[in-house]
């Protein structure tokens, strides 16, 4: 069975960066098949995507207003994905989730539990 | 950028009934269409890729429908267990994005 784990919750500061993970187990392919997407839903908002990246080969694509903040990296050693979000506000606070994509199509499939990351001073 | 747009906002349905949630899209998406279903508390679950095709254990009272820009999902003889938040996500493009919801409630 597919497991989708994320790291824990994160409390930062304004200004800060912050760096969640994501590792998927149980799978029958290669890590390098698939690709992930971060998503995020703010309080009482709706979900938001945020960015894709492509295990295979690092290929990443964006959100328009995540661009300049946002990086997705991945570890093909550990089968580990990576967030970073830098210059953190009070409206960055919100749950991240990490999701694989299905092989055969591009919708997220496997979604992790979620990390809050809460920005206050 | 495609913009995903959802109607109703709310949906409230008694056990046993239909409910039928809509997904516009700004312009085409062809059928790179996905549902997801969303509880509080949980991850987002998703319930229909390619616009009706059902993700695995997905229960066949979900359907969804359409092509283009307009879709549809259908909650057949709906459960106490239904209740949520139904989001539309095209992969046509990029970037990729969610329409605002639907809050399904049951009475």
């Amino acid at each position: 069975q597919v497991q989708v784990v994320q790291s824990g919750p994160e409390v930062k500061m304004p200004g800060a960066s912050v760096k969640v993970s994501c590792k998927a187990s149980g799978s029958p392919y290669p890590f390098t098949a698939y690709s992930f997407d971060w998503v995020r839903q703010a309080p009482g908002q709706g979900l938001e995507w945020m960015g894709c990246i492509s295990a295979y080969n690092g290929n990443t694509w964006y959100g328009q207003k995540f661009r300049d903040r946002v990086t997705l990296t991945r570890d093909t050693s550990t089968g580990t994905i990576y967030l970073e979000l830098r210059g953190l506000s009070r409206d960055d606070t919100a749950m991240y989730y990490c999701a694989r994509d299905l092989l055969e199509v591009a919708a997220a499939g496997n979604w992790g539990q979620g990390t809050l990351v809460s920005v206050s001073s | 950028e495609i913009v995903m747009t959802q109607s109703p906002a709310t949906l409230s349905v008694s056990p046993g009934e239909s409910a039928t949630l809509s997904c516009r899209a700004s312009q085409s998406v062809t059928v790179n269409l996905a549902w997801y279903q969303h509880k509080a508390g949980q991850a987002p679950r998703l319930l229909i890729y390619a616009a009706s095709t059902r993700a695995a254990g997905i229960p066949a009272r979900f359907s969804g429908s359409g092509s283009g820009t307009e879709f549809t999902l259908t909650i057949n003889s709906l459960q106490s267990e239904d209740s949520g938040v139904y989001y539309c996500q095209q992969y046509n493009n990029w970037p990729r994005g969610f329409g605002q919801g639907t809050k399904v409630e049951i009475k």
